[in-house]
């Protein structure tokens, strides 16, 4: 069975500072797509990231970038010089590719507070 | 559409009453995916459709809960006698494709349910 993990429940941050998020996640398939979404307090889910398991380079995009370690079962994501508008919770989720409709499986998700 | 829009926001109902939501997906894509998010964080999922036939139905409740996706009208999640249980906030997704390709869900706003 697949299984996200986010370690962290709460990060908590001052302006500018850099904050790194866990994922780890647990699958017998041999592919499998990784996700990250934002969600900020207004409730909506904001895709950020997709990283199929066959692509283990890493990408930047802006302020954020993901490292996708597979001999780790890790997709962490960073953020660069934090900004208020980055408070959110973020999610991390893994889809099976053989799974039925590709249902996704999401972490408990990490809450990232930026303080001014 | 260019987004995946949810209706209603917001829906109150009494315990033991009918909750019906909708979602109609983005033009073009053809997998649609339910999900509830309760306690904030913890998301599970529902069902899934690929156009409007059931894909994945591994997470309904079927005794209370069933689900609809038909040609030329909104997706449709319906909850029978509902409980107190089943307050949440109810995501609908959708994605271009599905199986290798696995394209990225796309999230409405969701529907939060509160049930009195």
């Amino acid at each position: 069975a697949q299984k996200v993990t986010q370690a962290q429940t709460e990060i908590s941050v001052v302006e500018k500072e850099d904050v790194t998020l866990d994922c780890v996640y647990e699958t017998r398939d041999t592919t499998y797509y990784l996700f990250w979404y934002k969600q900020p307090p207004s409730g909506e889910l904001v895709f950020l990231i997709r990283r199929n398991s066959f692509d283990e380079q890493n990408e930047i995009s802006g302020r954020y970038s993901w490292n996708f370690q597979k001999s780790t079962s890790s997709f962490n994501f960073t953020i660069t010089a934090s900004q208020v508008v980055d408070s959110a919770v973020y999610f991390c989720a893994l889809s099976e590719a053989r799974a039925a409709g590709n249902k996704l499986t999401f972490g408990g998700g990490t809450r990232v507070l930026v303080k001014p | 559409g260019e987004e995946v829009a949810q209706t209603p926001k917001h829906l109150v109902r009494g315990e033991g009453q009918k909750a019906k939501l909708y979602c109609a997906p983005i033009k073009g894509h053809s997998y649609v995916f339910w999900y509830q998010q309760v306690l904030k964080n913890e998301f599970k999922f529902l069902i899934s459709f690929q156009n409007e036939n059931v894909f994945d139905e591994t997470g309904m409740p079927k005794e209370r809960f069933s689900a609809k996706c038909l040609p030329n009208s909104p997706c449709s999640l319906e909850i029978q006698a509902t409980k107190l249980e089943d307050s949440a906030v109810y995501f609908c997704a959708s994605s271009r494709t599905g199986g290798l390709s696995n394209q990225p869900q796309h999230f409405g706003d969701g529907t939060r349910l509160s049930i009195l």
